[in-house]
């Protein structure tokens, strides 16, 4: 009930392309779902967010798509660029002051 | 400047001896929390503190130990260091309240155990 499924492990998506990553989890009291971009050797640092009274948010390049009957929200980095290529968190806030998050994507974006 | 920080950023040390790791942000926030990242990147949580308060503390090894001597510092002390200890150990803050939980993580501490 406190996990919160991510997929493909890795990705690999040529320049311009688009990169989907995929995510669900179990418990409908979770409220509010980041995803988080790391870099090599850095933290992880926020890079979108939904609330589930929304079924899409975009910020730039990249969207979130959020089904609620299926308990299931997805990243969509539209015209991937290399200079995208990291790991990508999707998370869960359970409403405890806590975020569980998912296991991570290895992005590769290729020139 | 930094919002959140962490030193030093690479420890190496030996099983069984103690160690420590600082983090302290400027960002006004009431919560902080210490995370382990392992080898395969799995992002789990440790420790949180609302203002100097523990709230959240997962099944963890009583030879760690978090310290919070004011909101803006939160240390984690771990005794008696062993292998599996070895790990990149992040910092984050987040405002106590409000509509989300938008956490600032720190740039970690890579541990590394021998």
């Amino acid at each position: 009930q406190q996990q919160v499924k991510q997929s493909p492990q890795s990705l690999i998506v040529q320049k311009g392309g688009i990169s989907i990553i995929n995510c669900a989890y179990e418990n409908t009291a979770f409220d509010y779902f980041p995803w988080y971009q790391q870099f090599p050797g850095k933290g992880p640092a926020l890079l979108i967010a939904i609330r589930p009274d929304v079924s899409e948010k975009k910020e730039g390049r990249f969207t979130i798509s959020f089904n609620k009957s299926a308990k299931q929200f997805s990243l969509h980095i539209m015209d991937s660029q290399p200079g995208d290529s990291a790991t990508y968190f999707c998370a869960a806030d359970t409403g405890f002051q806590k975020l569980v998050f998912g296991t991570g994507t290895r992005l590769l974006v290729s020139p | 400047d930094t919002a959140v920080s962490q030193t030093p950023k690479y420890l190496v040390t030996q099983m069984g001896n103690d160690k420590s790791i600082k983090c302290e942000q400027n960002l006004g926030h009431d919560t902080m929390y210490w995370y382990k990242q392992d080898s395969k990147k799995f992002l789990k949580i440790m420790f949180s503190y609302n203002n100097k308060e523990l709230i959240i503390n997962e099944t963890v090894p009583n030879r760690f130990s978090p310290k919070s001597p004011d909101k803006a510092h939160l240390n984690l002390h771990i005794n008696s260091l062993e292998l599996g200890d070895s790990a990149v150990y992040f910092c984050a803050s987040s405002r106590g309240s409000g509509e989300t939980l938008e956490q600032y993580f720190g740039p970690g501490t890579r541990l590394t155990v021998t």
